[in-house]
């Protein structure tokens, strides 16, 4: 079975500063790997993904993420944060084989000036 | 483009009440079709997915069902709720040609009394 796990349920970071979000899955099988933002009061929006190729994703707002087979890791990773960067990020699995996401538990980052 | 709505964005229900949330999206066709309940303070649950017309598939045994009368329309509902059904709920849609890559509408918020 796929499982995720967010061990920061909170991060918080000045801005300019980087920062890494941590995830961590569990899964006997290929997967695909998700990261998702959310703002207050609104839907999910994609970051970037895993599908297969280069373990270094580059996705929107200067994010970045990590694939680690070895060590079941797909960290999120920005240089330098804004305020705007403030939100609830989200780490989701999928077996290959699989139709529906699995997501962790979230982690708020709040950037502070 | 493919635009997916959601509605409505708030509600307020006494226990006992019924529920009925809609979900349709355009600009493609014979999506996968997913439910996700956000609770306060916690991540994404899969409530329930459609592959097709009449096709739904239930995650978690609860006080919620779903339908799907049209190939573009997911309906989430309950005869009676609980107040423990108060929570944010989002719908979402995939591609069947493609890597379970997750497009969400804006989400409900529900709030029973």
């Amino acid at each position: 079975a796929q499982s995720v796990t967010q061990l920061d349920s909170q991060v918080p970071v000045f801005e300019e500063a980087p920062v890494e979000l941590r995830c961590n899955y569990s899964s006997s099988v290929s997967v695909y790997l998700f990261w998702y933002v959310q703002y207050p009061n609104q839907g999910l929006q994609l970051l970037l993904k895993y599908l297969s190729g280069s373990t270094l994703v580059k996705g929107i707002n200067g994010f970045e993420a990590e694939f680690n087979k070895s060590q079941t890791s797909f960290h999120l990773r920005k240089p330098s944060v804004h305020i705007s960067d403030t939100a609830e990020y989200f780490c989701a699995v999928v077996d290959t084989g699989r139709r529906a996401l699995t997501f962790g538990s979230g982690t708020r980052l709040q950037v502070q000036p | 483009s493919q635009t997916i709505h959601q509605w409505p964005a708030t509600l307020v229900q006494p226990v006992g009440s019924p529920l009925s949330l809609e979900c349709t999206v355009e600009g493609t066709s014979n999506p996968n079709l997913y439910w996700y309940r956000q609770a306060a303070g916690r991540g994404l649950q899969l409530l329930f997915y459609s592959v097709g017309i009449g096709q739904i598939s239930s995650e978690v045994p609860q006080n919620l069902s779903a339908s799907r009368p049209q190939d573009r329309q997911f309906i989430l509902s309950s005869k009676k709720l609980l107040l423990s059904d108060s929570g944010f709920y989002l719908c979402a849609w995939s591609d069947v040609s493609g890597a379970n890559v997750l497009t969400f509408g804006a989400g409900s918020r529900l709030t029973v009394l």
